[in-house]
C-alpha cells in the first residue's frame, strides 16, 4: 500500500457524461501527478499540482481538468466523454514540487469504462 | 522533447537468465531516469532510478546504465526469477514531468 488513495475503483459510463476522479496523496506530499494509462499508449502524462497549483501539463486534453485543494487531495474531471477515454487512471504523488529525484508513489488507479 | 522510446516490448527468458530492456529519448535535458515495475493489476512502483551525473547504479539483480551521449539507458536483470514477471516501464524526467516509455512485459519461464 502506498499510501495514496483513489476513488472510484470502477467507473462505468456513456459517451458525452462527465465524470470526477479522485485522488488523495500520502500524508505529507504537496504533488500530485495525473496519468492515463491505455491498453496501446502506456502510462500518459496528464498534468501535476504541487501545493494547489498547477506546476506542469502533459498531453491533457481540453475536454480533461484537474484541480487541488486546500487539503491536497485532487480531483481530475473528464467531460463529454468518447470511447477513446476508457482507460486505467492513476494519480500519484511525491513530496517534492518537482518530480526529479522523488520518487511518484502511485495510487491503485481508477478504470473508467465508457460505453 | 518528450519522446521516449523502449523496446522490446514483450521479452520472454528463462528462469535464471538476465534480461536487458532500453530506452531512448530525445530531450538532452533530461537528468532523471526512473524505472517502474508494474505487476498484473497493481500499480506501478519505482524499483530503481539514476541520475545523469552517475553512468551505473546496481540493487542486488538489478542494475541501470545510463550513456547521455548517446542518449539511452538499460535496465538489466540478472538470475532471473518467475516473481520479476510484470511490466516494466523506464521514464525521463525533465523538470516537474516525467514521461514513460511503452513498457515491456517480461515473461521469465520456470
Amino acid at each position: 500500500d502506498s499510501g495514496v488513495t483513489q476513488t472510484p475503483k470502477h467507473l462505468i459510463t456513456a459517451t458525452g457524461q462527465r465524470v470526477t476522479l479522485r485522488c488523495s496523496p500520502r500524508s505529507g506530499d504537496l504533488s500530485v501527478y495525473w496519468y492515463q494509462q491505455s491498453l496501446d499508449q502506456g502510462l500518459q502524462f496528464l498534468i501535476q499540482y504541487y501545493n494547489g497549483e498547477e506546476r506542469a501539463k502533459g498531453n491533457i486534453l481540453e475536454r480533461f481538468s484537474a484541480q487541488q485543494f486546500p487539503d491536497l487531495h485532487s480531483e481530475l474531471n473528464l467531460s463529454s466523454l468518447e470511447l477513446g477515454d476508457s482507460a486505467l487512471y492513476f494519480c500519484a504523488s511525491s513530496f517534492s514540487r518537482t518530480s526529479l529525484y522523488n520518487e511518484q508513489f502511485f495510487g491503485p488507479g481508477t478504470r473508467l469504462t465508457v460505453l | 522533447g518528450e519522446n521516449v522510446e523502449q523496446h522490446p516490448s514483450t521479452l520472454s527468458v528463462q528462469e535464471g537468465d538476465s534480461a536487458v530492456i532500453k530506452c531512448t529519448y530525445s530531450d538532452s535535458a533530461s537528468n532523471y531516469f526512473p524505472w517502474y515495475k508494474q505487476e498484473l493489476g497493481k500499480r506501478p512502483q519505482l524499483i530503481i532510478d539514476i541520475r545523469s551525473n552517475v553512468g551505473e547504479k546496481k540493487d542486488q539483480r538489478i542494475a541501470v546504465t545510463l550513456n547521455k551521449t548517446a542518449k539511452h539507458f538499460s535496465l538489466h536483470i540478472t538470475e532471473t526469477q518467475p516473481e520479476d514477471s510484470a511490466v516494466y516501464f523506464c521514464a525521463q524526467g525533465t523538470g516537474n514531468q516525467f514521461y514513460f516509455g511503452t513498457g515491456t512485459s517480461l515473461t521469465v519461464i520456470p
